[in-house]
């Protein structure tokens, strides 16, 4: 299976800082049709997970443009470029190049 | 609007089975995959399977083998995942999602699940 690890697993955030999350597989994300299916979702307490960013870049429809997700082959980024009182939870990536779609082990972002 | 809504609570025993339903609306229900995804309390997402709802074609990750079963009834646009053999390590929460083309799009309320004698 594509092990999915995300650092840190925990962030202290200020207010209105920027903060950053890292996702790194075990294996290349790149599908035999080019496209990396790497995907990231928001999940408050208590609700559902959402999801923020697909196919590495490509932010949902609603999400803020202060949510950008980067990276290629093995290594993804999520980036908040000025964090927000509702941006807090745990962060995940998800793969679903390979079978079976795995998740990495979330990322609980916290204001400090 | 396009939304998942999933079925109650369940308390089970042991060795008992459960099955959760996930009804869609908002959309054509067998335009697109249904997948299931679980959480321990505390924990973070584990992805069980899918199903096709247009060809009742299933994949089940390795873990869930022989004790899962991915099922739909497309005249009420609902989709089912069965789950046997419980034992208390199954107590969690169970989303149903939607895939898009670029991935689980939308997502159930969750379902708790609680395994207890």
């Amino acid at each position: 299976d594509v092990v999915m690890t995300q650092s840190p697993l925990s962030l202290p955030v200020t207010l209105g800082q920027p903060a950053s999350i890292s996702c790194r597989s075990s294996q290349t994300l790149v599908y035999s049709d080019g496209n990396t299916y790497l995907f990231w979702f928001h999940q408050r307490p208590g609700q559902s997970p959402r999801r923020l960013i697909y196919t590495v870049s490509n932010r949902d429809s609603g999400v803020p443009d202060r949510f950008s997700g980067s990276g290629s082959d093995t290594d993804f980024t999520l980036r908040i470029s000025r964090v927000e009182a509702e941006d807090v939870g745990v962060y995940y990536c998800m793969q679903t190049t390979h079978w079976p779609y795995t998740f990495g082990q979330g990322t609980k972002v916290e204001i400090k | 609007q396009v939304q998942l809504v999933q079925s109650g609570a369940e308390v089970k025993k042991p060795g008992a089975s459960v099955k959760v339903s996930c009804k869609a609306s908002g959309y054509t229900f067998t335009s697109y995959d249904i997948n299931w995804v679980r959480q321990a309390t505390g924990q973070g997402l584990e992805w069980m399977g899918w199903m096709n709802p247009n060809s009742g074609n299933t994949g089940y990750a390795q873990k869930f083998q022989g004790r899962v079963t991915m099922t739909r009834n497309t005249s009420i646009s609902t989709a089912y995942m069965e789950l046997s053999s419980l034992r208390s390590e199954d107590t969690a929460v169970y989303y149903c999602a939607r895939r898009s083309p670029y991935g689980m799009d939308v997502w159930g309320q969750g379902t708790t699940v609680t395994v207890s004698s």
